[in-house]
């Protein structure tokens, strides 16, 4: 089951800031948190993970917080190609048995 | 690079019929998922395989589904008998190995069952 707790949906207007937040209070030491996206008729997509330290790549940031019972994927200038289910994800490290747990993520429309 | 190939994209059928998936993954990824995924959810985990062996198919209902993956490259799922309920988008994902390596799926195929 997921161990993740997200909005269902959001919305952010073109151009600014899309901030979903995601809680994931019982989250394990080994435990990584992941985001995925899946935009309309398509499989999901890696977005960015981390496990303690923020991390920025050329889609997102990812803030976690000190205690990483939750974080915020931000992404920075949101277009209208962002529009998607995003999944926040939390994963044991280094086991064999790779499964995600995919809640039902948070709905984003971006507006023109 | 090429990316994780499915097909069909879209298959109907009748109920108590069978049906089979087929799926490429990318080249040189060990680790292979068939996820299942009905409207309005998130995917779920069917089957793991890890080369040509199963490492996870608890979710499995092995009743009707089955999947195999011959010489640890593409992978078949197949229902059979085919329920209303297994109405959903099948997706199709590979790893370089399993652990935290990126998962990176296919487009899916839509099954309808009437």
């Amino acid at each position: 089951d997921a161990k993740t707790t997200q909005p269902t949906s959001m919305d952010c207007a073109e151009g600014r800031a899309a901030n979903l937040p995601c809680n994931h209070s019982t989250i394990s030491g080994n435990e990584y948190v992941y985001w995925y996206r899946q935009i309309h008729s398509q499989g999901p997509q890696y977005i960015i993970h981390g496990l303690k330290n923020n991390e920025t790549n050329e889609m997102a940031s990812l803030i976690i917080t000190e205690d990483r019972k939750s974080s915020t994927l931000i992404l920075p200038h949101a277009t209208l190609r962002d529009t998607a289910v995003y999944y926040c994800i939390v994963r044991v490290e280094g086991s064999t048995l790779g499964r995600l747990y995919f809640g039902r993520g948070t709905q984003l429309t971006v507006w023109p | 690079e090429a990316g994780v190939a499915q097909s069909p994209r879209y298959k109907i059928i009748e109920k108590r019929q069978s049906v089979a998936f087929w799926c490429n993954p990318i080249s040189g990824h060990a680790t292979l998922y068939w996820y299942q995924q009905i409207l309005g959810q998130g995917p779920k985990l069917l089957i793991q395989f890890q080369n040509n062996g199963v490492v996870d198919d608890s979710q499995l209902p092995k009743d009707r589904f089955s999947a195999e993956r011959l010489k640890g490259v593409d992978s078949t799922l197949k229902i059979q008998p085919a329920k209303l309920e297994d109405s959903a988008v099948y997706l199709c994902a590979s790893q370089t190995s399993g652990g935290t390596d990126t998962q990176y799926f296919g487009p899916g195929t839509r099954l309808t069952v009437l």
